[in-house]
């Protein structure tokens, strides 16, 4: 089976734009949740999902914001980036709470 | 809320020596509580995790750690490191309730000396 996919694995985007990342979760995983990885910092929850609808929210701005579709896939949507926002996004998939499977990551770049 | 606290942010050993990785959280409910391992470039893997029951839970690549709920950690322990334990790892808690929210530490990274 695969495991949890993301696309793109690295993007460059300039200030100011607008990205859109996308997950698949392992099959049959009906709850996906996306974390930040700022470099050389541990990841930060931004979002749950569970049969697509919001279960948990981080703290991060409006400018964030993620949704779940039909086949539990998601994506997360960032408005109007900042340099801040450069960071690996994580997305993990996962049956219930006994643990969650992570994707590789896009590497996201703000120049 | 959660938080967690790693008391090392870097922990150099010798291979072939034993290891200790520690993790304190802090939770107003019960909790479960995780270790997972990064690789260079890579995501997230499991390596072990607490939700009830014993205390002393045992993962992949001989790894092991202890719940202690009134010291309040999860350390994470090996009694023989290789070269490739070489990685940074991180605690992380959930609420019992909540689901996959993970809480992580800002990480600790272990490098195996030959």
């Amino acid at each position: 089976d695969a495991g949890v996919t993301q696309s793109p694995t690295h993007l460059i985007k300039t200030r100011g734009q607008h990205v859109t990342l996308r997950c698949s979760p392992i099959s049959g995983h009906k709850s996906v949740s996306w974390y930040q990885q700022v470099l050389g910092q541990g990841p930060q929850f931004i979002f749950q999902y569970y049969e697509k609808e919001e279960r948990g929210r981080g703290n991060f701005p409006d400018r964030f914001s993620a949704r779940q579709f039909p086949n539990y896939s998601s994506e997360l949507n960032v408005n109007a980036l900042l340099l801040g926002d450069s960071a690996l996004y994580l997305c993990a998939s996962s049956l219930g709470p006994q643990g969650a499977f992570f994707g590789q990551g896009t590497r996201l770049t703000v120049v | 809320a959660q938080s967690v606290t790693q008391l090392d942010s870097q922990v150099p050993v010798f291979e072939e020596a034993p290891v200790e990785l520690r993790c304190n959280y802090s939770s107003s409910v019960s909790v479960y509580l995780f270790w997972y391992v990064q690789y260079p470039n890579q995501g997230l893997q499991l390596l072990l995790k607490y939700l009830s029951g014993s205390t002393l839970v045992k993962g992949i690549n001989g790894f092991e750690a202890e719940f202690n709920k009134s010291q309040t950690s999860f350390h994470l322990r090996k009694p023989s490191v290789h070269i490739s334990d070489t990685a940074e790892y991180f605690c992380a808690v959930s609420g019992s309730n909540t689901g996959n929210q993970f809480y992580f530490g800002t990480g600790t990274s272990l490098t195996v000396i030959p």
